[in-house]
C-alpha cells in the first residue's frame, strides 16, 4: 500500500515531553493506532483514536489528528528511559480486512 | 485466555527447506493476520483472513501460502525458504476493525 511516513529517530532527555509524528494515506481509516516496540519484543498497542476525534488523552500520552492534512502525533509527557523504544503508527487498510498499513517507526531514545 | 500464541519462537532453516508456522488465537476472533517485520521496514502484511477457510493475499505474498481450516489456527507455510525470507513474523487477530491483537513473533533465519 501507499506508504505511512515517520520521522525515524528522536532523541529527548529524561523529564522533556516526547512528540512523535506521522502522516497517515487513508483518510476512511476510522481509527488511527499507536504502538510500541520494545528491543526484541512484539508489538505493545499503546493507543488509538477513533477518526472522528481530535483529539484523547490517556494519561502521559496525548493523540493529536488533524483529518484536514491526514497528520497524527503521539505526545509523551514526562518520558522516561523506559520509553525509549520503536514506536508505530497506523492506519486500517481498507482493501485487506481492516489489516493495518504501518509506517516504519519512529526510534526514540530517552537519555538521563 | 492465551490471546495469540505463535509457533515456534525461533528457527533456522537452509535455503530450499520448506516450515510451517502456526498461529492459534483463543478468542474466538474472525480476522487473522501474517505480518513480516523486517529492519527499517516497518510491519508488512503477507496474507490474511476474513473467517474460517478463507484467505487473501496481502502486500508481500509472493513465496508464501497460508491456510485457515481452523477459526482458531492461521498457519503460515513456506514451501522452499529463500534467504531473503529471514524476518521476523507476526500474527495477529481481530474481532472487528477497532483492536488488534499481536502474537509475540517468530524470529526465523534462512541460510
Amino acid at each position: 500500500g501507499e506508504d505511512v511516513e515517520q520521522s525515524l529517530f528522536l532523541s529527548v532527555r529524561e523529564g522533556d515531553s516526547s512528540v512523535i509524528n506521522c502522516t497517515y494515506t487513508d483518510s476512511s481509516s476510522t481509527y488511527l493506532y499507536w504502538y510500541k516496540q520494545e528491543p526484541g519484543a512484539g508489538l505493545q498497542l499503546l493507543t488509538y483514536i477513533f477518526s472522528n476525534m481530535d483529539m484523547k488523552q490517556d494519561q502521559r500520552l496525548t493523540v493529536l489528528l488533524n483529518k484536514k492534512d491526514k497528520h497524527l502525533s503521539l505526545r509523551i509527557a514526562d518520558t522516561q528511559t523506559g520509553d525509549s523504544a520503536i514506536y508505530f503508527c497506523a492506519e486500517i487498510d481498507s482493501n485487506s480486512g481492516y489489516a493495518l498499513n504501518f509506517g516504519k517507526g519512529t526510534s526514540l531514545l530517552v537519555t538521563p | 485466555n492465551a490471546g495469540v500464541t505463535q509457533t515456534p519462537k525461533f528457527r533456522v532453516l537452509k535455503t530450499g527447506q520448506s516450515m510451517t508456522l502456526l498461529c492459534a488465537q483463543d478468542m474466538n476472533h474472525e480476522y487473522m493476520y501474517w505480518y513480516r517485520q523486517d529492519p527499517g521496514m516497518g510491519l508488512r502484511l503477507i496474507h490474511y483472513s476474513v473467517g474460517e477457510g478463507t484467505t487473501a493475499k496481502g502486500e508481500v505474498p509472493d513465496g508464501y501460502n497460508v491456510s485457515r481450516l481452523k477459526k482458531q489456527n492461521f498457519l503460515l507455510g513456506l514451501e522452499s525458504a529463500a534467504p531473503s525470507q529471514t524476518s521476523v513474523y507476526f500474527c495477529a487477530s481481530s474481532y472487528n476493525q477497532e483492536t488488534q491483537y499481536f502474537g509475540p513473533g517468530t524470529r526465523l533465519l534462512v541460510l
